[in-house]
């Protein structure tokens, strides 16, 4: 595709949900990333992929986070029985993955509400 | 492990006034090191890419330098205006990694 999407845009769920954030990268990019941002907080890393893979999943608060990707391409990140600390604003960014980096180009995110 | 922090986490500045943000990395090999906008309810963009090479880089009214010596870079933003408002990300790639290392970002405000 032309950029980096995400969906839904804006989710509002009930605790205890689960909920499902959908991100399609750049055709082509083998690195994807997701991160979130809390109100009045900086970008916290979640997980990292390299192609179907995840060599760092470091940045997962907690064993109800999940991600994974499929085909190289589109990456699904899981947060199970939701709590109201995980509303933020999810953010997924993809690159071409060489040595030496190039650019990130990052998805609109989604807005995640728990009530 | 490559790391890259952020200064301050935030800051609030009247409209005309010029502001300065810090980026300090440990990322190495390094590479390159972009700099992005984040305007409220967007996606970060890219503002300008310092290579190794380069100590200066000016786009309008932003203005980034480098130090690969200490490893910090910064970000000055000159005569501000109000839709500077955003958050600013440093990002920082290594020669030998795949992987970018992103820095938390600093929330600029820019007040009338």
């Amino acid at each position: 595709g032309a950029g980096v999407s995400q969906s839904p845009s804006n989710k509002v769920t009930e605790k205890g949900k689960d909920v499902e954030l959908r991100c399609d990268p750049i055709s082509g990019h083998t690195a994807l990333y997701w991160y979130r941002q809390s109100l009045g907080q900086g970008l916290e890393f979640l997980i990292y992929f390299q192609g179907n893979s995840a060599p760092d999943k470091s940045g997962l608060p907690s064993d109800r986070f999940s991600a994974e990707r499929t085909g190289g391409s589109v990456s699904t990140l899981t947060i199970q029985r939701t709590q109201q600390e995980d509303s933020a604003v999810y953010l997924c960014a993809s690159s071409l993955a060489h040595g030496g980096g190039t650019e990130a180009f990052f998805g609109q995110g989604t807005r995640l509400t728990v009530v | 492990k490559n790391q890259v922090e952020q200064s301050p986490q935030s800051l609030i500045i009247l409209e005309g006034k010029n502001c300065t943000l810090q980026c300090n990395y440990t990322v190495s090999p390094f590479s390159n090191l972009r700099w992005y906008k984040q305007d409220t309810g967007r996606g970060p963009v890219s503002l300008t890419i310092m290579t190794f090479s380069e100590n200066t880089k000016s786009n309008g009214r932003y203005t980034a330098t480098l130090d690969a010596d200490t490893k910090q870079s910064s970000l000055h933003i000159t005569a501000s205006q109000l839709s500077d408002s955003a958050s600013y990300i440093c990002v920082v790639s290594a020669r030998n990694d795949y992987k970018l290392s992103f820095g938390a970002g600093t929330t600029v405000t820019v007040r009338a």
